[in-house]
């Protein structure tokens, strides 16, 4: 069974700060996907990490997967108030395909 | 663009009542699928479909039926609404489903059953 595992599952951080959400998954997978959900509204693709290595940055947020280690990370660089959501990672349940299983999510507050 | 689209956007039901959930595309995605989301248990697959004709079981699929008969659409039926399927439900889809993957979702659909 794949399991997709998430920490912390809640932050609360300053503005201005740095911080990184971890993703572990335990099954063999070349792929992960990083999802960002406001309250109360549907799920928006972040980033999409297809190989080993690989590193994406939009704005203040970097993604990053390892996938000898089963390890994704979404690193958080200066925090604004504006990034305040739930993250999600998810992986295929299989090797390639849309079936995805995702993480608890990380509900992310960041203050003033 | 409308993307995903998803009727009703909030339904209560009591115990027993049979529903359907609608959802359709309109960006010719082969690959559609069912997520009911619960707090602290992120999001869950119920049902999925590869193509018109093709579905599915993914998870959690119990109490819950889904057809696809064509590519834009691809409804969630309860039969017998229990008070364990007070959730939310999405709809997502993808273009190919043995390419890349990424979901696009719907905006949800929040359902009650007292």
């Amino acid at each position: 069974e794949l399991k997709v595992e998430q920490n912390p599952l809640f932050l609360s951080m300053q503005e201005g700060k740095n911080y990184t959400i971890y993703c572990d998954y335990s099954t063999t997978s070349d792929r992960l996907y990083w999802y960002r959900q406001d309250p109360g509204k549907s799920l928006e693709s972040l980033f999409v990490l297809l190989s080993n290595g690989a590193v994406k940055q939009e704005g203040r947020l970097m993604a990053s997967l390892d996938t000898k280690a089963r390890l994704s990370t979404l690193h958080i660089t200066a925090a604004v108030h504006d990034l305040s959501a739930t993250y999600f990672c998810a992986v295929p349940f299989e090797t390639s395909g849309s079936r995805l299983t995702f993480g608890e999510g990380t509900q992310l507050t960041v203050n003033p | 663009n409308a993307g995903v689209t998803q009727t009703p956007k909030f339904q209560v039901l009591k115990t027993g009542q049979s529903m359907t959930l609608q959802c359709a595309q309109d960006m010719n995605h082969e690959y559609m699928s069912w997520y009911r989301q619960d707090p602290g248990m992120g999001l869950r697959l119920i049902h999925y479909s590869v193509g018109a004709g093709i579905t599915d079981q993914g998870e959690v699929p119990n109490g819950y039926n889904v057809s696809r008969s064509t590519t834009e659409d691809f409804p969630l039926r309860l039969l017998s609404a229990a008070p364990s399927q007070t959730s939310v439900y999405f709809c997502a889809s993808s273009y190919n489903p043995s390419g890349p993957g990424e979901l696009f979702f719907g905006e949800g659909s929040r359902l009650t059953v007292l």
